[in-house]
């Protein structure tokens, strides 16, 4: 079954700090991985997404995200975490063409 | 960037009416537009997929008399939710995916609806 996990429902990090947010995915083919943030109220606005290719990829804001086929692991990375950073963060898989299944989420708290 | 323009972004209603969210893809034709629905401090729940000229594919569980969803073009997808009740307020997003190239490389999404039902 396809699948997406989020271990950390919350993540509370000093403004300045390094982050990482985890992701897991179970996925027959070929996973097409996305990162989602998403401010209180708000659509949501796409990070950074893998398709093939470097398995580390840079997104906006500062954010990467390094592909483990191994691990089956989409983690979410950034060096130095900003105030405006505290929002929801979502973890998604699809595939070439199908709908995109959603993690359940992780909210990043951002401490002075 | 691609733009998916969602509308109303709130909307307060009472139960029994109906309520009509519009999702359109501005600088770009979608041949495929999504609905999710999502709960207070929850996921992205998917309701249905549809696709431009044909009916939409609901998710299991997914009332598709309820939730009744239109893409009559390829820049505007439409979810009404008839005779809503509390249970039905919500959140609702809608993305739309652009035509040609790797589909998913193409996928946006609306800024939500916020619906409460009174």
């Amino acid at each position: 079954a396809q699948s997406v996990t989020q271990p950390d429902i919350h993540i509370t990090v000093s403004e300045g700090a390094s982050l990482e947010l985890r992701c897991n995915y179970s996925y027959g083919a070929t996973p097409y991985l996305f990162w989602y943030v998403q401010s209180p109220g708000q659509g949501l606005q796409l990070l950074l997404k893998y398709f093939s290719g470097d398995t580390l990829v840079q997104g906006i804001k500062g954010f990467e995200a390094e592909f483990k086929r191994s691990q089956s692991s989409f983690n979410l990375r950034k060096p130095s975490v900003h105030w405006s950073d505290a929002a929801e963060y979502f973890c998604a898989v699809g595939a070439y063409d199908d709908k995109i299944i959603f993690g359940k989420g992780t909210r990043l708290h951002i401490l002075p | 960037g691609a733009v998916v323009s969602q509308h109303p972004s709130w909307v307060i209603c009472k139960s029994g009416t109906s309520v009509k969210i519009e999702c359109r893809s501005l600088d770009f034709q979608a041949t495929t537009m999504f609905w999710y629905r999502q709960f207070p401090k929850q996921s992205l729940m998917l309701m249905a997929t549809s696709n431009e000229g044909s009916k939409a594919t609901y998710e299991q569980g997914v009332e598709k008399d309820k939730f009744l969803i239109n893409h009559a073009s390829l820049t505007l997808s439409t979810l009404t939710v008839t005779s809503a009740h509390p249970e039905d307020s919500s959140f609702y997003i809608c993305s739309a995916r652009g035509v040609g190239g790797a589909t998913n490389e193409k996928l946006f999404f609306g800024s939500g609806t916020q619906l409460s039902v009174l």
